[in-house]
C-alpha cells in the first residue's frame, strides 16, 4: 500500500522560511493536503490542491509538487506557526485516506 | 458556520463496544464525505473510515475492517461509528472531519472524542 514519509522534526528562526517535505509515491498522482496542529487542537487545514489556502490561511503558507515530493512552505515563520504539520493524500484506491507521520516544526 | 460536536467516548474494556457520535451543523450532512480519523496518545494521524454523501459506500482501514461500522442519519444531522470488539491498541482520541467539497480530503474537523480501551 501507500505510504507519506515526513521528517519527525524541523526548526527554523523566527522570520526565516522552512520547507517541509512529504514523500511518497502517490504524489505523483494526487497532490499533498497539509494540516496545522497544535497540542491538544483539532487538525486544520492549512493547504489544499495546488497551492490553495482556505480563508483566514496567512499567505505565508504555500504548497507545492514535485515528482513523488509535496513540499510545504511558511515564508517568514512566526512564533505562532510552532506545531506539528500532517501531509495526507488519497490512495491508489481513491476512497482511503493517507497520512504521513507528521513534521514538529520548532520556531527558534 | 461549520461545526462538528462529537460525543460518547469513553473507557471501555478490551473487547467491548462503545459508539461515538458527531452531531454536525452549518452544512447540509448529505452533501459530503464524511471520515473519522483517530490519533492514539502522542502519535500521528490515521484515517479509519469513511461514508459517501448518500452513504451508498463505506471504506474502512484494514485494522477495523469487521469491528467497526461507520453509518450517518440525515435528520439527524449525525455521524455514528460503532466500534466492537475494542482493543487497547485502538486508545486514541476520534475525529469527525468533512469532505472538501465533493472530495474525501477532509476540511473541517470536530474537537475529537477521546476513546480508552483498558485491558
Amino acid at each position: 500500500s501507500s505510504e507519506l514519509t515526513q521528517d519527525p522534526a524541523v526548526s527554523v528562526a523566527l522570520g526565516q522560511t522552512v520547507r517541509i517535505t512529504c514523500h511518497g509515491d502517490i504524489l505523483s498522482k494526487y497532490y499533498a493536503t497539509w494540516y496545522q496542529q497544535k497540542p491538544g487542537q483539532a487538525p486544520l487545514l492549512v493547504i489544499y490542491g495546488d497551492n490553495s489556502r482556505p480563508s483566514g490561511i496567512p499567505d505565508r503558507f504555500s504548497g507545492s509538487t514535485s515528482g513523488n515530493t509535496g513540499s510545504l512552505t511558511i515564508t517568514g515563520a512566526q512564533a505562532e506557526d510552532e506545531a506539528d504539520y500532517y501531509c495526507s493524500s488519497r490512495d491508489n484506491s481513491d476512497h482511503h485516506l493517507l497520512f504521513g507521520g507528521g513534521t514538529k516544526l520548532t520556531v527558534l | 458556520e461549520v461545526q462538528l460536536v462529537e460525543s460518547g467516548g469513553g473507557l471501555v474494556q478490551s473487547g467491548g463496544s462503545l459508539r461515538i457520535s458527531c452531531e454536525v451543523s452549518g452544512f447540509t450532512l448529505s452533501n459530503y464525505w464524511m471520515t473519522r480519523v483517530r490519533q492514539a496518545p502522542g502519535k500521528g494521524l490515521e484515517w479509519v473510515a469513511n461514508i459517501k454523501r448518500d452513504g451508498s459506500e463505506k471504506y474502512y482501514v484494514d485494522s477495523v475492517k469487521g469491528r467497526f461500522t461507520i453509518s450517518r442519519d440525515s435528520a439527524k444531522n449525525s455521524l455514528y461509528l460503532q466500534m466492537n470488539s475494542l482493543r487497547p491498541e485502538d486508545t486514541a482520541v476520534y475525529y469527525c472531519a468533512r469532505g472538501l467539497g465533493t472530495t474525501i480530503t477532509v476540511d473541517y474537523w470536530g474537537q475529537g472524542t477521546l476513546v480508552t480501551v483498558s485491558s
